[in-house]
């Protein structure tokens, strides 16, 4: 368990339609990372943020957005849903803005 | 952020030592070299961390020649579960926005 706490654990969506992916932080850790892992691909990062300021930016989409609240946790909206947004997001976190980051178990989405 | 470039895949037999080397000649003086592992369908997770020479933990060990232009996972006696994708990142410790490349797939044969 890496203390990195993702919900929901699945979701089953139709195009069109706006999700919304939470991210709970390791206790302590200010950094907040958001990835895309489609099916047999690599890790895309989306986004970064550190104590509630975007700190870096990926390849996220405009019709994707992201927030880190005062309590650290962070959230991670899609909106206007493609059948290609069907992927494995992944929330990790770190203690600063460094390499070592723990990785939650995912949230796989699927957009039908 | 330095370009890394590692094998796409890799074949070993359990029990064998696996060497992974990844390349990264642009390296800058305040990187660090850092390890994941990723099994399918889960988060990485981090495996080692270096900036020179040699570090080891209790599951693998990182060689960084004095250049620090490369370095090498080691993982001792693998076993079947070892099959996974490794990552080589490079990075400041702070500052870095943690980008992944391709990584290695190793697969670990009986």
């Amino acid at each position: 368990d890496s203390g990195v706490t993702q919900t929901p654990k699945h979701l089953i969506t139709a195009t069109g339609q706006r999700v919304t992916l939470r991210c709970s932080p390791r206790s302590g850790d200010l950094s907040v990372y958001w990835y895309q892992q489609s099916l047999d691909q690599g890790l895309q990062f989306l986004i970064q943020y550190y104590n509630g300021e975007e700190r870096a930016k990926g390849n996220i989409l405009e019709r994707f957005s992201a927030q880190q609240f005062p309590d650290l946790h962070s959230e991670l909206n899609l909106s206007s849903l493609e059948l290609g947004d069907s992927a494995l997001y992944f929330c990790a976190s770190s203690e600063g803005t460094g390499t070592e980051a723990f990785f939650g178990q995912g949230t796989r989405l699927t957009v039908v | 952020l330095a370009k890394t470039t590692q094998p796409i895949s890799m074949d070993s037999y359990e029990g064998q030592e696996v060497n992974i080397t990844c390349s990264h000649n642009n390296i800058a003086t305040n990187d660090y070299i850092t390890w994941y592992q990723q099994f399918p369908s889960q988060g990485p997770r981090f495996i080692i961390q270096g900036y020179k020479t040699k570090v080891t933990n209790e599951v693998a060990s990182l060689f960084i020649p004095a250049d620090r232009k490369s370095s090498t996972l080691s993982l001792p006696r693998v076993s079947l579960s070892d099959t996974a994708v490794y990552y080589c990142l490079v990075g400041a410790e702070y500052g870095n926005k943690l980008v992944f490349g391709a990584g290695t797939i190793l697969r670990v044969k009986s």
